[in-house]
């Protein structure tokens, strides 16, 4: 089956502690974004990236890290999360350069204390 | 202002209903419009898109996008309980490689 899969689907820390949310597609798609979904904010672009060791900025990068060394995975890194990063993650992946079909994960859910 | 203003709703309507969902956006750059589903719980799908002004239609659903107002719908006809979800608009520049712009979604509960 097509699919985006991420883990932890719900993850509960303090705040400065380490944290990493995988993410692996297994359509050997090209294209990997991550967004987090606020209330009242919709979905905001985090990082994206167009190929393995080819990532970019989306629209709010701060306080966080991606890295692309295989095609299938890509991995959101928070070294010292805070409150404000407390919200709903969603990676996503696309075979199309336009980008406007992105196959969304399930979202991981993270409360930062 | 905002690039994209969306209803937040939340929205109830009784089964069979006509739905009417709504987004307007300011960037005239944007190419490419498109209506995602998001269930409970779950990523958000995407459900229609389209690049031009007009209508486009796919079984119950249609979507319109008027380029001159700046301002895109999405009608649900003969809605079910199983359409209820949160319904976001976005948008895209074609070539930008770079990013969707997501309305905040409207909440929609059809009751059966």
């Amino acid at each position: 089956e097509a699919q985006v899969t991420q883990n932890p689907r719900y993850l509960i820390t303090v705040t400065g502690k380490k944290l990493t949310v995988t993410c692996s597609q297994n359509m050997n798609h090209e294209y990997m974004s991550w967004y987090r979904q606020d209330p009242g904010l919709g979905l905001r672009q985090i990082y994206y990236s167009m190929n393995v060791e080819v990532t970019d900025k989306g629209d709010v990068p701060e306080g966080y890290k991606v890295s692309r060394k295989e095609k299938r995975n890509f991995p959101l890194i928070l070294e010292s999360p805070s409150p404000n990063q407390t919200s709903l993650y969603f990676c996503a992946s696309s075979t199309s350069p336009t980008l406007y079909e992105q196959y969304f994960g399930p979202g991981t859910r993270l409360t930062v204390t | 202002q905002k690039e994209v203003e969306q209803d937040p709703g939340p929205l109830s309507v009784p089964e069979g209903a006509i739905v009417s969902l709504n987004c307007t956006y300011s960037n005239s750059a944007f190419q490419y419009f498109m209506w995602y589903r998001q269930y409970s719980r779950k990523g958000p799908e995407l459900l229609m898109y389209t690049y031009s002004s007009g209508n486009k239609e796919d079984g119950r659903f249609t979507a319109q996008v008027d380029k001159s107002s700046k301002y895109i719908s999405l009608f649900i006809r003969d809605s079910q309980p199983s359409d209820s979800a949160t319904y976001l608009c976005a948008f895209f520049v074609a070539g930008s490689a770079r990013q969707l712009t997501f309305g905040s979604g409207t909440q929609l509960t059809v009751l059966p």
